[in-house]
Formats: C-alpha cells, structure tokens, sequence
C-alpha cells in the first residue's frame, strides 16, 4: 500500500544537540518530497522540497534533508537544535501522476529540553 | 503576500448541530485544498478545488460534508449533521497549479470541537 511513515511519535532532544527525523514512503515512482513544521495552533509552513537534482536540500531555519533513493527515504537533519524548534514535523510527498495531491506523515513532535 | 486566512479560529457545537468554515487562500492561488487534521494525525485531504471545479473529493464523508467555491476564490466547507468523530482541526491550504509541484501554504486553522 501506497504510504508516508514517520517512525517517530515523538523526540526529544537536548537544545544544542543535532536532530535527525526520519520519513519512509512507500510508492512506485520516486515522489517530490516536503518537510512541513508546525506551530501549536498554527498551520503547517514549509521547510524545504526536494524534486529532483542535488539529493541534500536545503532549507529554512538551518534545516536540510537527504533523498535516498536506495532506502526510499526523506530524513531531516538539524546539527544545533534550539528552543524553538520545538514544533511537530511532517513530511509530505506529491505523485508526479496525482495533479498537486499530497499525501502526509502522521508527523513527530519535537520536544527540545534546555 | 497576505497568507491563506480562515476563520473562525475556534468553534465548539454540539452533535447534530451544523457548522461552517470559511477560507480565502493566497490571491493567484488557483488550487485551494481543505484538510482535516484529528489529534495526532496527519492533515488528511478532504477535498481539492482547482479554480471552482472539484478535482478529488474521494476522502470527503459526502453524506455530511459539502464544501464549494462559487467565484474560484473563496470557500466553505460545511458540515451538517456533525459528529463526535469531526472534532478535528480543518485546515485550508492553497497553491500555484504549475507543474513543478509548488508547495502548499497552510492557513492556520479552525479547531472544531463537537459536544
């Protein structure tokens, strides 16, 4: 079946630590791939995107990710994590067949402690 | 730019009651999704509009979610009668429909709790 996993409910982490999520999917052709952040009581805000090209990719707020194609994997990486980081994660994937669907992670929440 | 604002913010009803949201995405974003995210999950599409045609609502519970978008712009999701189970937070999201897959931008929510 076609999915998005994010193995990690949640995560804690100390603030100057590094951080790494991870997101498996699960499709037949390669998808785009999205991580997405969310705020308490807030939308989700895009962090990065990777298409196609460079397989690490970077993004906002010193976050960046690497596509492996061989282990079907989108894992986001952080090397200093800071209070405010502190959010839930998704990660996302659009189907070059689907027009614009995406499909979502059932997301991790980062828990950073000082 | 402004960026996709929804309201309320917050609404409580009790079941069988009637209740409806309202989104207004990004000016030039043609593509306009609603998601519903229950507690712990992940956003899950309902529905998704391009310009003011339904392109999926494959995941939309039809016998009591209807949603439209009269102009293209604007849109409304209602649901009537709602259940326990619709306590979510139904989020709007809106995108250029190019063909490099351009991200969604996410409103920040109407949290639906029903009584």
């Amino acid at each position: 079946a076609q999915s998005v996993t994010q193995p990690d409910i949640h995560i804690t982490v100390s603030e100057g630590a590094s951080l790494e999520l991870r997101c498996n999917y699960s499709y037949g052709a390669t998808p785009y791939l999205f991580w997405y952040v969310q705020s308490p009581g807030q939308g989700l805000q895009l962090l990065l995107k990777y298409f196609s090209g460079d397989t690490l990719v970077q993004g906002i707020k010193g976050f960046e990710a690497e596509f492996k194609r061989s282990q079907s994997s989108f894992n986001l990486r952080k090397p200093s994590v800071h209070w405010s980081d502190a959010a839930e994660y998704f990660c996302a994937v659009a189907l070059p067949d689907n027009f614009n669907k995406f499909y979502f992670g059932s997301g991790t929440k980062l828990n950073v402690k000082p | 730019e402004a960026g996709v604002a929804q309201s309320p913010r917050y609404k409580i009803i009790e079941k069988r009651q009637s209740v409806a949201f309202w989104c207004n995405p990004i000016s030039g974003h043609a593509t306009l999704y609603w998601y519903q995210q229950i507690l712990g999950q992940g956003p899950k599409l309902l529905i998704q509009f391009q310009n003011n045609g339904v392109v999926d609502d494959s995941q939309l519970p039809k016998d009591r979610f209807s949603a439209e978008r009269l102009k293209g712009v604007d849109s409304t999701l209602k649901i009537q009668p709602a259940k326990l189970e619709d306590s979510a937070v139904y989020l709007c999201a809106s995108s250029l429909p190019d063909r490099v897959y351009s991200p969604l931008h996410f409103g920040n929510g109407t949290r639906l709790t029903v009584t």
